[in-house]
């Protein structure tokens, strides 16, 4: 079965240091992968998408993830980070004819 | 471009009834995707549609069902329901499916008491 693991429930970092979170995936073959962020009471924002191509994928807000195939890995990274990043990151696999399946979400906390 | 318009936001309902829940996806997208989302279970993945037809379908009883109109709206419909359906409902759209890149709605909220 399709599964994806994030390991950090909760990670906390200050404000202006670098962040990784962590992505792992289980499917039967590559799939696309995803990173979405949602604030509290709101629904969830792309960041960024990995299709094909080169594994280095670039996002918004400053983000950028890594895809790599020999760990079945997609960890996302900032350089640094900013109080209004605090929020719950959440990873995301899906492919053609295949249930599209979210990670358990880490959460983010960033202090001043 | 509008986004995803999820009604209503909020809603509370009695165990036993039932509930329809709305999203209009953004003009132009065909597919549609539902998902339910509480603390314990975190993000799970109720169905998807596309062009009027069911894709995929989440591992849900059959009290969970939808639809999709010509004009992509969706419904989603929860019969009987539980206590354990209180949840967040999001849906999504995307232009040709989910396995691509989809846009959420900011969900409703629903309560059963």
């Amino acid at each position: 079965a399709q599964s994806v693991t994030q390991p950090d429930i909760h990670i906390t970092v200050s404000e202006g240091a670098s962040l990784e979170l962590r992505c792992n995936y289980s499917y039967g073959a590559t799939p696309y992968l995803f990173w979405y962020v949602q604030s509290p009471g709101q629904g969830l924002q792309l960041l960024l998408k990995y299709f094909s191509g080169d594994t280095l994928v670039q996002g918004i807000k400053g983000f950028e993830a890594e895809f790599k195939r020999s760990q079945s890995s997609f960890n996302l990274r900032k350089p640094s980070v900013h109080w209004s990043d605090a929020a719950e990151y959440f990873c995301a696999a899906g492919a053609y004819g295949q249930n599209f399946v979210f990670g358990p979400g880490t959460r983010l906390s960033v202090l001043p | 471009k509008a986004g995803v318009t999820q009604t209503p936001r909020y809603l509370i309902k009695t165990r036993g009834q039932q509930v329809t829940l709305s999203c209009s996806p953004i003009s132009g997208h065909r597919s549609v995707s539902w998902y339910q989302q509480t603390p314990g279970q975190g993000l799970q993945f109720l169905f998807e549609y596309f062009s009027e037809t069911q894709r995929n379908k989440g591992n849900f009883p059959g009290r969970f069902s939808g639809r999709q109109f010509s004009n992509s709206r969706s419904e989603m419909n929860v019969s009987t329901l539980e206590l354990g359906d209180s949840a967040l409902y999001l849906c999504a759209s995307s232009p040709q499916g989910i396995d691509t890149e989809a846009f959420f709605g900011q969900g409703t909220r629903l309560t059963v008491v």
